[in-house]
């Protein structure tokens, strides 16, 4: 079946410091994300992505994050100097996408994010 | 405002009885789908049930339910004989299909089989 593929499946970061999440989406999937879950907690929408560029953006995602998707297959987020408020599960997601029925959601296995 | 409501931080119930999980949702959009994710301790996100706005019946996956009221804008998940690896945190989302590509979460219920 296929899935979703998130690498590392934990980082430790120092404060200040760059991080690089990285995702496979499905294969044929037209529709990426992000979300965020900080211990646990609500599931909060960071980013999603459509036809090479950002299609909506929450509030959490402000200038120090970016996505890219530098080929057919990788989907990347960007922390560019993390903070401590940036400890969380990092999920990225991807949907075949359209309407009306758009599908569910299939999600990596996230990535454990820790800021010291 | 695009919304879902879980109001049940937590959940108790004996092994092999059933039982439900609230989920209201707020939306303007006429068309819409909702979503429940079950999430256990090893932490991914796993897919349950769907159900879309205008299907007119409930939808129903093995021992999972989803109990569709549109005009309560309620869509609360009903889970048959439960288990023992039932127990999990329970997220209700939603997707509207007209101007967002966001799937918008509840703050999830957290459900304890008990032997």
């Amino acid at each position: 079946e296929p899935e979703v593929t998130q690498t590392p499946s934990h980082q430790v970061t120092q404060m200040g410091q760059e991080v690089i999440l990285r995702c496979v989406p499905i294969s044929n999937h037209l529709y990426f994300y992000w979300y965020r879950q900080i211990l646990g907690q609500k599931v909060e929408f960071l980013v999603s992505f459509y036809n090479n560029e950002i299609s909506e953006k929450s509030e959490i995602f402000d200038d120090q994050f970016s996505v890219e998707r530098p080929d057919g297959s990788n989907f990347t987020l960007k922390i560019r100097s993390t903070k401590l408020e940036d400890s969380a599960m990092y999920f990225c997601a991807s949907t075949l996408g359209g309407t009306p029925v758009a599908g569910e959601l299939f999600f990596g296995e996230g990535s454990r994010l820790t800021v010291l | 405002a695009q919304k879902i409501t879980q109001t049940q931080p937590g959940m108790f119930v004996q092994e092999k009885e059933a039982v439900t999980l609230d989920c209201t949702y707020d939306t303007s959009d006429p068309s819409y789908g909702l979503f429940w994710y079950k999430q256990p301790s090893s932490g991914e996100m796993i897919f349950l049930i769907y159900q879309g706005s205008y299907d007119q019946q409930n939808a129903t996956e093995g021992r999972y339910s989803l109990n569709f009221q549109k005009a309560r804008k309620s869509a609360n998940l009903v889970i048959s004989a439960s288990q023992l690896g039932d127990s999990a945190m329970y997220f209700c989302a939603m997707r509207p299909y007209s101007g967002t590509y966001k799937y918008i979460f509840g703050t999830g219920t957290r459900l304890k089989v008990l032997a």
